[in-house]
């Protein structure tokens, strides 16, 4: 079955630029929607950003253009940047798979914590 | 974007219905039959519930159901079970091509 594993440094600057990976394993990359999302301590979900196996994207305006969600699909991958980080930025991470045509995130990775200091 | 609208926390004895909304605007809730929930068991990742209104994926029991009237969408679940003690998300498409998620709610099994 498919699976996704979130990956990257738990420690980033501020200022500087956040960078996760999130690889696909199972299944193909074709004809999904790849999200990121994240939850900070003790709050709730809050999306980020996605883009679609033609490599389309959609991101979160709060983000300000601070975000770049790319593909990779020779290593069935997909990537987030988050520049200019703050503290605010601190959260876990999740990456997520969305059908096509429905609202439906039906697979999750596990997380990955990152904090900002 | 603004947060969709969920009660902070709900609760119900085992056996017991409850239900916890969701409520949007007509640009998301309103707009679109996208809405979906998530059960957030602590230190875990979101579990998909309920898709596109009110469909059950396949493993998910028939205790958890979904509806939408206007700008809310509801989970009503059903035959309270410990096991269902959780955080509840809804989400949905919006206007923007965006996904937007609720506040989350506690539910806890008295």
């Amino acid at each position: 079955q498919v699976q996704l594993q979130e990956s990257g440094p738990g420690l980033v600057k501020p200022s500087e630029t956040l960078s996760l990976t999130c690889t696909v394993s199972g299944g193909s990359i074709s004809s999904y929607y790849w999200n990121w999302i994240r939850q900070p301590p003790g709050k709730g979900l809050e999306w980020i950003g996605q883009i679609f196996s033609t490599g389309s994207t959609y991101s979160n305006p709060s983000f300000k253009s601070r975000v770049t969600v790319s593909l990779d699909t020779s290593k069935n991958q997909f990537s987030l940047n988050l520049r200019s980080v703050t503290a605010a930025d601190t959260a876990i991470y999740y990456c997520a798979r969305k059908i096509s045509g429905s609202g439906k995130f039906d697979i999750w990775g596990q997380g990955t914590k990152v904090t900002v200091s | 974007q603004s947060a969709l609208t969920q009660p902070a926390s709900v609760s119900g004895s085992p056996g017991q219905s409850i239900t916890i909304s969701c409520t949007g605007t007509s640009s998301d809730v309103g707009g679109y039959n996208f809405v979906s929930w998530y059960q957030q068991h602590p230190g875990k990742a979101p579990k998909i519930m309920i898709y596109d209104v009110s469909n059950r994926p396949s493993g998910v029991s028939n205790r958890f159901s979904g509806s939408k009237s206007g700008n809310t969408a509801s989970l009503t679940i059903s035959g309270l079970q410990a096991e269902d003690e959780a955080d509840y998300y809804c989400s949905s498409h919006t206007s923007s091509s965006t996904w937007v998620f609720g506040g989350g709610t506690k539910l806890t099994v008295l």
